[in-house]
């Protein structure tokens, strides 16, 4: 069963870019389909898209294409999520994901990373 | 877009039975997923394709879909159960996935 670690939180400047990391461990890296959820504070969860590294296929929503990018690195089993030219809307926890029992769902979590975007 | 329409609060007293509705149109022909989400923690998933529990979750805990509404009912409510709810489905046209706003449950 693979798990999911990610990095700490981070302040940035408006107009910055945050890189944030999230570390599989176990099960299998390569197979593993993982997406991003943000939730900003006192708000919902938001599905960002996601990162198939098996097909090297990355899909974002209409609100983050062009300025979100989700990578892997197969050498360390780690995620990637970059968000670029932040503004203060962009504040809130970012969650890596993935399916277990079925790709419709997300079993796995990571425990969030939190972005706060402040000048 | 598909929206999913969730009550923002739902109270209820310990040992009684809460319902949280998740509405969609025709969500009945969608599975519905459910999620925990206590704070400063990420979701949990405790309800999936409707009505199966996940790893771990009592059976107080049940979902059904019917029309344009999901339910997850909890039964026997214990303070620990106190927590943000949210539904969550997968389109299939625009192989996205949304999530309703999410139905805080205050266990009175």
């Amino acid at each position: 069963q693979v798990q999911l670690v990610q990095s700490g939180a981070e302040v940035k400047k408006p107009g910055s870019s945050v890189k944030v990391s999230c570390k599989a461990s176990g099960g299998n890296f390569n197979t593993f389909i993982v997406n991003w959820v943000r939730q900003a504070p006192g708000q919902g969860l938001e599905w960002m898209g996601r990162l198939i590294p098996v097909l090297d296929l990355a899909n974002y929503t209409q609100s983050f294409q062009g300025r979100a990018a989700f990578t892997a690195d197969k050498s360390t089993a780690t995620f990637y999520m970059e968000l670029r030219n932040l503004r203060s809307e962009d504040s809130a926890v970012y969650f890596c994901a993935g399916p277990t029992l079925a790709p419709i769902f997300f079993g796995l979590w990571g425990q969030g990373s939190r972005i706060t975007v402040s000048s | 877009s598909y929206v999913l329409t969730q009550p923002p609060s739902v109270s209820v007293a310990p040992g009684k039975t809460a319902r949280i509705t998740c509405g969609g149109n025709n969500i009945e022909t969608r599975s519905v997923h459910w999620y925990q989400q206590k704070p400063d923690q990420a979701p949990v998933v405790v309800i999936y394709y409707d009505r199966d529990r996940a790893s771990g979750i009592p059976d107080r805990f049940s979902g059904s879909n019917s029309g344009n509404t999901a339910t997850l009912t909890i039964t026997r409510v214990e303070a620990g159960d106190e927590a943000d709810y949210f539904c969550q489905v997968w389109d299939a046209t625009t192989d996205h996935y949304f999530f309703g706003y999410g139905t805080k449950l205050t266990v009175l």
